[in-house]
Order: C-alpha cells, then structure tokens, then sequence
C-alpha cells in the first residue's frame, strides 16, 4: 500500500522569502512522485513530477522538487514567494495517484 | 482542445436523495478517475476505468456510490440514498492511457451538499 504524508496542512510565508512544503511517502515499489496546485476556484493542475533520472525536479512557477529515495522525502521549494503562489498544494505517488491531505499555502504581503 | 468537463458544478440534494454526477473526460483519454475532495481530508481515491478493463473500485466508500463509463468515454458517479456525509466536492480527472507515470487532468468538480 502506498502513503503520502504532508506536514502542515497550513503554511504562512512573507512575501520574498522562502517556501517549504513537506512530503514523506511510503511505498512498496520504485515510487513515481507528483505536485500538483490548486488555485481558488480552480482546477488541480500538474506543478511537477518525478518518475527517473535526476532527482531534482523542476516545475512551472519556479518551483522545484528533490527526491530524496533514502529520506522517503519529495519536499517542494520555492526561493523567493510571490502573492499569487497563494493555493493548495498536494503531493501524491503513484498507483491510483494517492494523495496527501494538502498544504494551504499564504502569502504575507 | 477542451478539458475534462464535469456537471453539475453546484448539487444541493436532501438526504436521502439520489444524485447522478457527470464527467467527459479528453477526448481519447482511456483512463478516468473520480475522486472526493473534502474539508481537511485531502483527496479520496474512490474508482478507477482504464479502457475495457474491469474497473478499480476498491475506493467506494460504501455500496451507495456506483460508477460507470459509457463507451469509454463519458462517466457518470452515483449515489444513492444520499447522507450529509457525502457533503464533498468530487473531482473527475483522466489521463491518456493511465500509466503511473503519467499526469492527470482534472475538471473543476461537482460541489455536492446535502441537506
């Protein structure tokens, strides 16, 4: 059975500064990682995946991920937020796409 | 091209109610999710059409909800006997030929409340 964990399902950053959104996934086979944003009254949307090769990974947005296999981790950062990253954000692995419970992500002007 | 299109947006039923809830997936997608999105829960896995396949519904909560695809293509959720539990926004999404490595494309969903 596969698991995505992520802590915080809150998280408030200034504009500017740094964004941390954390994943930890358990599973029993070679796992294949996504992102995927939600923007109010909007859709979910792919932001970035990994499947193989390198393990850091680059999405739309500036956004950015790191597979880490031995950590079980696949923490998603951005270096510098804007306002209109404000949206939910949730990590899922693969098999029926299996997602975690959301990070609501604000943005402090 | 158009998008994976869901309706109603906006379902408001009284309990004990049946309600059909609709997706068209892409054109030429195979592969069709439904998933329920609630306060705080993330998102519930419920079934899963990939072609002619037998569908995954190891995700339906309970004997109340049923899906079908017709024709491969469009899919219709229903629930029946409708609880204030069901309260949700579900989500369709489909993918091109439903490998794990493959994104999803979701539609805006189906608000539901039930009152």
């Amino acid at each position: 059975a596969q698991s995505v964990t992520q802590l915080g399902s809150h998280v408030s950053v200034s504009e500017g500064a740094l964004v941390l959104l954390r994943c930890n996934y358990s599973s029993s086979v070679p796992p294949y990682l996504f992102w995927y944003v939600q923007y109010p009254n909007q859709g979910l949307q792919l932001l970035l995946k990994y499947t193989t090769g390198a393990t850091l990974v680059k999405g739309i947005n500036g956004f950015e991920a790191e597979f880490k296999k031995s950590e079980t981790s696949f923490h998603l950062t951005k270096p510098s937020a804007h306002m209109s990253d404000a949206a939910e954000y949730f990590c899922a692995v693969n098999e029926k796409l299996t997602f975690g419970t959301g990070t609501r992500l604000t943005i402090i002007p | 091209g158009a998008g994976v299109s869901q309706s109603p947006s906006n379902k408001v039923t009284e309990k004990g109610k049946d309600v059909e809830l609709r997706c068209d997936p892409i054109s030429g997608h195979t592969a069709l999710y439904w998933y329920r999105q609630s306060l705080g829960q993330g998102l519930e896995f419920l079934i899963y059409f990939q072609g002619n396949s037998a569908p995954d519904k190891s995700g339906l909560p309970s004997d109340r909800f049923s899906a079908e695809r017709t024709g491969g293509s469009v899919s219709t959720l229903t629930i029946q006997r409708t609880q204030q539990e069901d309260s949700a926004v579900y989500l369709c999404a489909s993918s091109p030929s439903g490998q794990t490595n493959e994104k999803l494309f979701f539609g805006s969903g189906t608000q539901l409340s039930v009152l």
